[in-house]
């Protein structure tokens, strides 16, 4: 069973960066980490999901939120099955727990979903 | 202010049905077949419950059902039992620069 376990959010000051990991584990020989696309889909205390960055399996199609575009930026590194987020310029509005999501390829929704990471911007 | 809009709460008594609107425009909902369902419980991650618009993964009950109908998709409960109590949350894919839009999530009460 493939799991999902995101790191690295915390308290951060307004204008300040965090780096968010998620690491995949749980696959088999037919299913591997480089199968799906990535994705962080974020939410706010008591609010509902948006959907914030994806890239595809091999890196080349990244796509952001027009909210995050130019602050955040997504990567992958499929040798150690983890996805990341950049989070530079952050705001009070960014505060949200971050949950690191996959697709298989080809599919339009999200399979799988980690149990997110709280990210705080508050001076 | 989400893209897509769903009842804020819903309500049900064990054994019944019910149903959750997620209505949308011709740019998402009405635009692909590409609506997908989420049951969030408190303090916990999403799960997929319906996919393509009707389609369930393996592991979720036949009791959840979904379907579309011009801008409006629509997941249905049957039966519903006391472990349904949860938020929702519809999702569409947009497009090519939008991607993907949320609703903004229903509350289910299971009286």
């Amino acid at each position: 069973e493939v799991q999902l376990v995101e790191s690295g959010g915390g308290l951060v000051q307004p204008g300040g960066s965090l780096r968010l990991s998620c690491a995949a584990s749980g696959f088999t020989f037919r299913s591997t980490f480089s199968n799906y696309w990535v994705h962080w889909v974020r939410q706010a205390p008591g609010q509902g999901l948006v959907w914030v960055s994806r890239m595809d399996s091999d890196g080349r199609i990244i796509s952001y939120a027009d909210s995050v575009k130019d602050r955040f930026t997504i990567s992958r590194d499929n040798a150690k099955n983890t996805l990341y987020l950049q989070m530079n310029s952050l705001r009070a509005e960014d505060t949200a727990i971050y949950y690191c999501v996959l697709s298989e390829i080809g599919h339009w929704y999200f399979d799988l979903w980690g149990r997110g990471t709280l990210v705080t911007v508050s001076s | 202010q989400s893209a897509l809009t769903q009842p804020r709460s819903v309500s049900g008594s064990p054994g019944q049905s019910l149903t959750i609107s997620c209505i949308g425009t011709s740019s998402d909902v009405g635009g692909y077949n590409y609506v997908s369902w989420y049951q969030q419980h408190p303090g916990k991650a999403p799960k997929l419950m319906i996919y393509d618009v009707n389609k369930r993964p393996s592991g979720v009950p036949d009791r959840f059902s979904g379907s579309k109908s011009g801008n409006t998709a629509s997941l249905t409960i049957s039966g519903l039992q006391a472990e349904d109590e949860a938020d929702y949350y519809c999702c569409s894919y947009a497009g090519r620069y939008t991607l993907w839009v949320f609703g903004g999530g229903t509350k289910l009460t299971v009286l």
